[in-house]
């Protein structure tokens, strides 16, 4: 079964500080790997798309890497700020799989002053 | 949000009562989707269209139709509304098929009484 299972459900850490958050998947054939963020109440916005030759990727504090061998991929978050309070979701799309996108359950990260 | 408005952004609507969710891009974007998003699931496809009168199912396409009849909108209805229904509604755009990169709207919470 595809799925995409994310780790920890939440996490809670101090502004200033670092983080990293998880996602295993076992969807396949691989396509392409990314991370959305979702600020309460509004839709996920684009973060990284990875495709299979690339390990790593950056997007200014955010740092994504792919391991496309042991089906991993890590979301670094760095020295956090409060805006980086949000849901971050890892998203799997499957070769030959048209439109059909599967999303992890996410990670709900709050940074506390 | 990238060009894309949701209505209405909240209803709250009985059971066995027809609802109609509208999605409108200023994007010109071919691809358009809906998707539900619910506690302890990532956000799972209903419906999606690649073209004006080109529609197909996701995978949870059960109780819901859609229709195209402009590029600019997509619309979702639930033609008797149940309980299971209650969710937040996203809808997406795409340029390409392949869904390399989804733009998501703001939302739109419904909820079924």
């Amino acid at each position: 079964k595809n799925q995409v299972e994310q780790s920890p459900q939440s996490l809670i850490i101090l502004e200033g500080k670092n983080c990293t958050l998880q996602c295993n998947y076992t969807v396949s054939p691989f396509s392409n790997l990314r991370w959305y963020k979702q600020d309460t109440g509004r839709g996920p916005v684009s973060l990284t798309i990875m495709t299979f030759s690339e390990n790593t990727k950056s997007n200014g504090r955010y740092t994504a890497t792919l391991d496309a061998d042991t089906k991993q991929s890590s979301l670094h978050i760095t020295a956090s700020q409060l805006s980086d309070s949000a849901s971050y979701i890892c998203v799997v799309k499957r070769n030959n799989a048209g439109n059909m996108l599967t999303f992890g359950g996410g990670t709900r990260l709050m940074v506390k002053p | 949000d990238a060009g894309i408005t949701q209505s209405p952004r909240h209803k709250v609507t009985e059971t066995g009562t027809p609802v109609t969710l509208r999605c409108h891009q200023t994007e010109n974007h071919r691809y358009m989707y809906w998707y539900r998003q619910d506690p302890g699931h990532g956000l799972r496809l209903i419906h999606y269209s690649y073209g004006v009168k080109d529609t197909d199912k996701g995978e949870v396409s059960d109780g819901y139709s859609v229709s195209r009849s402009k590029t600019e909108d997509f619309l979702l209805t639930l033609e008797s509304a149940t309980s299971s229904q209650t969710s937040v509604y996203f809808c997406a755009i795409s340029e390409t098929g392949e869904g390399y990169e989804q733009y998501f709207g703001p939302g739109t919470r419904l909820t079924v009484t």
